[in-house]
Order: structure tokens, then C-alpha cells, then sequence
């Protein structure tokens, strides 16, 4: 079964800091990435996701990742972060008809 | 359009105590999911449910039932409490097609004494 992990628990990072978060997912073949993101006390959102094609992926609110195949990757990235987005950050990849979440990762920016 | 609902959102239990959270959606979709989220170990699946009459078990079923008896409902039922029980609780609903794509409840906190 597929599983992923995520490196970083806990991030600090100034206001305007770049942002990459890690993910590896286990095992090659057709794969869906994803990342959820849940805000203080709010419900997990989808930030983006990859199904096939262009390896970067664009999603909400500045945010994007790249699936590098070779590497089993799929990192989250952020040019220049801002207080609003402290917030838990989870990978997910597809099993079939379910997601296998990571641990998640606790991003907090400070002004 | 609610998307996604949960009832309750709060809840305290105490040990050997049973009871159901109730998860709605109205977006028509195929398949729902129960997770539970505890500090330091994401997500992880309790159940799930490809169509109406269907369930699954996921990575951590034991303790929790669950039934999916129309499209649009499905219960999470606790027999008997325990406090390794005690956990935030989502829900969430998706379409075959997209089964990474899961819209997400808002949640309900449970304590288990």
C-alpha cells in the first residue's frame, strides 16, 4: 500500500521567507499527489493537486509544488509567505478509492 | 449548497458510553469517508463508503462502526467508548472520478473520560 511522509513537523519562518515543504510518497507508478491545508480551528481545504501533465502544479494562493517522479517527491513551495498562511499543511496520495494522508507539517509565520 | 455538515461538533463521553455522529452532504456524491485527526499523526482513515448500502474499513476501524443507508448520510457509531477515543473527527465526501479530491467537514471535537 502507498504511504507518505512528511520530513518537516514543525516550520517557523518570518513574513516574506521562501517556503518548501517535503513529501515522499512510497511507491512509483500512476499516482495522484495532493496537498490539504487546515487553518487554526478550521477544516482541511485542497491547496492542489497532480494528476498528469505539467509536474509543476499552481494552486490557490500563491502556492505550488513540483512531482519529480525519480525522486518519489512532490514539495510544496512558497516564494514569500505571509501570516495568514500559518497553518497545518498535509501531502496526501491516492490508494484506489481512498488518500493515504501524511503526519502533516505545522508551519508557523511570524511578522 | 451546505457542502458538507457534521453533527455534533462537540461532544464528552464517558468511558463505556456509545453514541453516533451524524455526517451529511448535499453535493450528490458518491463516495464518504471518516477520519479522525490526532496531535502528530495526520489524518488517518476509520471507515469509508463507495456507494449507498457499501462500507469499508480503513486503517484504524477497530472500536467504530459505521452504516451508509442513504447517498447522503453516513454514521460513525462508537459501541463503547474508550479514551484512546478521545479525537477530532471529520468527515468527508468525494466523486469516483476524483477520489483525491474530498471535501471536508468541519469537524467534531470529542472527549472521552
Amino acid at each position: 500500500a502507498q504511504s507518505v511522509s512528511q520530513h518537516n513537523h514543525h516550520v517557523i519562518l518570518s513574513e516574506a521567507a521562501s517556503l518548501e515543504l517535503g513529501c515522499n510518497y512510497s511507491y512509483g507508478g500512476t499516482v495522484n499527489l495532493f496537498w490539504y491545508v487546515q487553518y487554526p480551528g478550521q477544516h482541511l481545504q485542497l491547496l492542489l493537486k497532480y494528476f498528469s501533465g505539467d509536474p509543476l502544479v499552481k494552486g490557490i494562493k500563491g502556492f505550488e509544488a513540483e512531482f519529480i517522479k525519480s525522486k518519489f517527491s512532490f514539495n510544496l513551495r512558497k516564494p514569500s509567505v505571509q501570516w495568514s498562511d500559518t497553518a497545518e499543511y498535509f501531502c496526501a496520495v491516492r490508494d484506489t478509492d481512498k488518500l493515504i494522508f501524511g503526519t502533516g507539517t505545522r508551519l508557523q509565520v511570524f511578522p | 449548497n451546505a457542502g458538507v455538515t457534521q453533527t455534533p461538533k462537540f461532544r464528552v463521553l464517558k468511558t463505556g458510553q456509545s453514541m453516533t455522529l451524524l455526517c451529511a452532504q448535499d453535493m450528490n456524491h458518491e463516495y464518504m469517508y471518516w477520519y479522525r485527526q490526532d496531535p502528530g499523526m495526520g489524518l488517518r482513515l476509520i471507515h469509508y463508503s463507495v456507494g449507498e448500502g457499501t462500507t469499508a474499513k480503513g486503517e484504524v476501524p477497530d472500536g467504530y462502526n459505521v452504516s451508509r443507508l442513504k447517498k447522503q448520510n453516513f454514521l460513525l457509531g462508537l459501541e463503547s467508548a474508550a479514551p484512546s477515543q478521545t479525537s477530532v473527527y471529520f468527515c468527508a465526501s468525494s466523486t469516483p472520478g476524483l477520489a483525491g479530491t474530498q471535501y471536508f467537514g468541519p469537524g467534531t471535537r470529542l472527549t472521552v473520560l
